[in-house]
Order: C-alpha cells, then structure tokens, then sequence
C-alpha cells in the first residue's frame, strides 16, 4: 500500500478555505485517494474519494494533479467545528481486502 | 441499524482477564474491520471480514487476540489475558465491500479499554 505524508498540523481561522496537502509518490494504477475526518472520542467520517481531476461534494473538493503523486483537500470556508484529524488514504478498492492504512493525519485547528 | 454500534463504549479491566468487545455492523454492509487506535495515534489495523470469513488476520498482534462474525452480522473481538499494552480504542467499521466503495468504510464510535 502507498505511503502518504500529510502536514502534521494546520491553524486557520473561521471563514477561510483550507487545502491540505497530501503526497503520495508511489501511488498504484489502481490506487484511489480517500479523505477521513476524526473527530475526539470518535470513529473517522468518510469525507471524500477521487481517482483523478476533481471531485466535490456538500463537504469538500478533492482536487489531483494528473501525475496523480499528490492531492489536496479543500474545504471552504472552514467552522469551529472543522476543528478535527483529517487522514489521507491510498489503496486499491479491487484488492483482496480494502484495509485502510491510517498515517498519523493532519491536526487542523480552527481558531475563531 | 442507522451506523456502526459498538459495545460497551468504555471497558475497565485488570490485567490478566479475558475481554469481549463487540460489533453490529450496517445493516447489509459484508465487509467489517477492526482498528485498533492509541492514544494520540493513527489507527491500527487488526482484521477484515468478508461476510463471516477473515481472509485477512494480519493485523492481530498476539495470538491472544482473536475474532469470529456470525450470520454475516455481529463481530467480535475477544482479547485473552489482557496486557497494559492492549489499552487502546477499538474501533469497527463496515462497508458495502462493492468496487471503489470498499474503501469508503462507516466507523463505530469505538470501545475504550483500559488494562489496569
């Protein structure tokens, strides 16, 4: 399975768009890209999942270059309550087991 | 169900005891995992079942740890004679287990352990 390394931590502030940043330089042609959010004393939130380009949803754009070694998860005009552990994922969802492999994330912390 | 439901949400147990912790996945979803995730940690994983089959045991630290799913439903994870080390949240997560949303998995809130 690919490694990903993401920023360890983010700060922002209420109201403005947050892209983080993930590579994955050993991604698989079968590979896809999945985003989680976990929030304390929680299991993780599936966020979004894209195999290439763009892809949106009522959360978050997911946007990949076509060398497909990075992604960046954007997420548009953050809350406090954004305030959360996001996780990049890659791994083929045709193998045998579909396991997730969770790298330790990025800690993003709103402030007000 | 609605989610994930996992039981009991917080375990306290002294050293040497056996433990149950148990699973009821979506209802419809075949596949189910469990994770392990300590404190300040990423998550960990133990096993995956494919409806009640776990081809996939390679995340089990111990033989001390084992699991069994029945009627394609309920899972459970036993630990046997807990350690300090097994302190942790165990969390479960099933999915469709259908093409690109294998990866997509709805996760419990997870069971506390504490080993005194």
């Amino acid at each position: 399975l690919a490694k990903t390394t993401q920023p360890i931590s983010m700060d922002s502030y209420e109201g403005q768009e947050v892209n983080i940043t993930c590579s994955h330089n050993n991604i698989a042609t079968n590979d896809y890209i999945t985003w989680y959010q976990q929030f304390p004393s929680q299991g993780p939130r599936f966020i979004i999942q894209g195999y290439k380009t763009k892809v949106t949803n009522e959360v978050a754009s997911l946007f990949i270059p076509a060398d497909r070694k990075s992604s960046t998860l954007s997420l548009p005009r953050v809350s406090l309550s954004d305030t959360a552990v996001y996780y990049c994922l890659v791994g083929d969802p045709s193998g045998n087991t579909g396991k997730l492999i969770f790298g330790q994330g990025t800690t993003l912390q709103v402030k007000p | 169900g609605a989610g994930v439901s996992q039981s009991p949400s917080n375990k306290v147990t002294e050293k040497g005891k056996d433990v149950e912790l148990r699973c009821d996945p979506i209802s419809g979803h075949t596949a189910l995992y469990w994770y392990r995730q300590s404190l300040g940690q990423g998550l960990e994983f133990l096993i995956y079942f494919q409806g009640n089959s776990a081809p996939d045991k390679s995340g089990l630290p111990s033989d001390r740890f084992s699991a069994e799913r029945t009627g394609g439903s309920v899972s459970t994870l036993t630990i046997q004679r807990t350690q300090q080390e097994d302190s942790a949240v165990y969390l479960c997560a099933s999915s469709s287990g259908q093409g690109n949303a294998k990866n997509i998995q709805y996760f419990g809130a997870g069971t506390r352990l504490s080993v005194l």
